[in-house]
C-alpha cells in the first residue's frame, strides 16, 4: 500500500520563475492539505482541498495556489518565485471528508526548492 | 506563523534515559497531535489525543494536555538511538493543523 509520495524530490528555479509540485495521496484517502518547512522550523500550513475545493487556506499569499483532481491527487502551483520561497514542501494527506486536522495526517517525504 | 512554541529547542540525552518534551499553543483546539521528522524526511505521525482527554498512552509513548493551560508533553521512555529525530506538536483544528517550532532530540548511544 503506497503512502502519499511528491515529485520532483529536488527542483532549482530562478527568482520569477514559476513551480508546480504535485502529490498522490495514501490509498483511501480524500482531503490533501500542503505545509511549507523552512530550514530548522515546523511546517506551515498552507491549504487544504478536499471534493476537488480548497476548503481552508493559512497565511500565504495569492502567488500559491493549487488544484485537487478527481482521483484525489494534487498540485501545488507557485508564481513569481521569490528567494523566500525555498523550503521543503510537504503533501499530507488523510481521510474523514475535509475535517483534515481532527485526523492523523500522513505526509509525504516532500519536494526541497531552492531558488536561486 | 507558528501557533505555538516547543521547549526545549534542543535535548540530548542517554540512551536509555527518557525525553519529555513541552509544549504550548494559544487557541482552541480541537486535538493536538505529536509528529516525528527525521533529517530530510516528511513527518510521521505519533499520537493524537483529542481535547476532552487528558492523558493517552502509545508504547514508549505517554502525553497529557492540559487545555486550561494550553500545553502539552510527550514522554518517550527508554529511549533509542534510532529515537534522534525532531518532535513537533501540532494543533489541530477541523481543516488545519498549526505547528510548532520543534524539538530536535539527540539519543546518544
Amino acid at each position: 500500500d503506497a503512502g502519499v509520495t511528491q515529485s520532483p524530490t529536488h527542483l532549482i528555479k530562478t527568482r520569477g520563475q514559476q513551480v508546480t509540485l504535485r502529490c498522490s495521496p495514501k490509498s483511501g484517502h480524500d482531503t490533501v492539505s500542503w505545509y511549507q518547512q523552512a530550514l530548522g522550523q515546523g511546517p506551515q500550513f498552507i491549504f487544504q482541498y478536499y471534493e476537488e475545493e480548497e476548503r481552508q487556506r493559512g497565511n500565504f499569499p495569492d502567488r500559491f495556489s493549487g488544484h485537487q483532481f478527481p482521483n484525489y491527487s494534487s498540485e501545488l502551483n507557485v508564481n513569481a518565485l521569490l528567494l523566500g520561497d525555498s523550503a521543503l514542501y510537504l503533501c499530507a494527506s488523510s481521510g474523514g471528508g475535509g475535517t483534515g486536522g481532527n485526523q492523523p495526517q500522513h505526509f509525504g517525504d516532500g519536494t526541497r526548492l531552492s531558488i536561486l | 506563523s507558528q501557533q505555538g512554541e516547543e521547549d526545549p529547542q534542543a535535548l540530548s540525552i542517554q540512551e536509555g534515559e527518557n525525553a519529555t518534551m513541552n509544549c504550548s499553543y494559544k487557541t482552541s483546539i480541537n486535538n493536538l497531535q505529536w509528529y516525528r521528522q527525521n533529517s530530510g524526511r516528511g513527518l510521521v505521525h505519533l499520537i493524537l489525543i483529542r481535547s476532552n482527554e487528558r492523558e493517552k498512552h502509545s508504547g514508549r509513548l505517554r502525553v497529557t494536555l492540559d487545555t486550561s493551560k494550553k500545553s502539552s508533553s510527550l514522554l518517550i521512555t527508554a529511549s533509542r538511538a534510532a529515537d534522534t529525530a525532531s518532535y513537533f506538536c501540532a494543533s489541530g483544528s477541523a481543516r488545519q493543523l498549526t505547528f510548532g517550532s520543534g524539538t530536535q532530540l539527540t539519543v546518544l548511544p
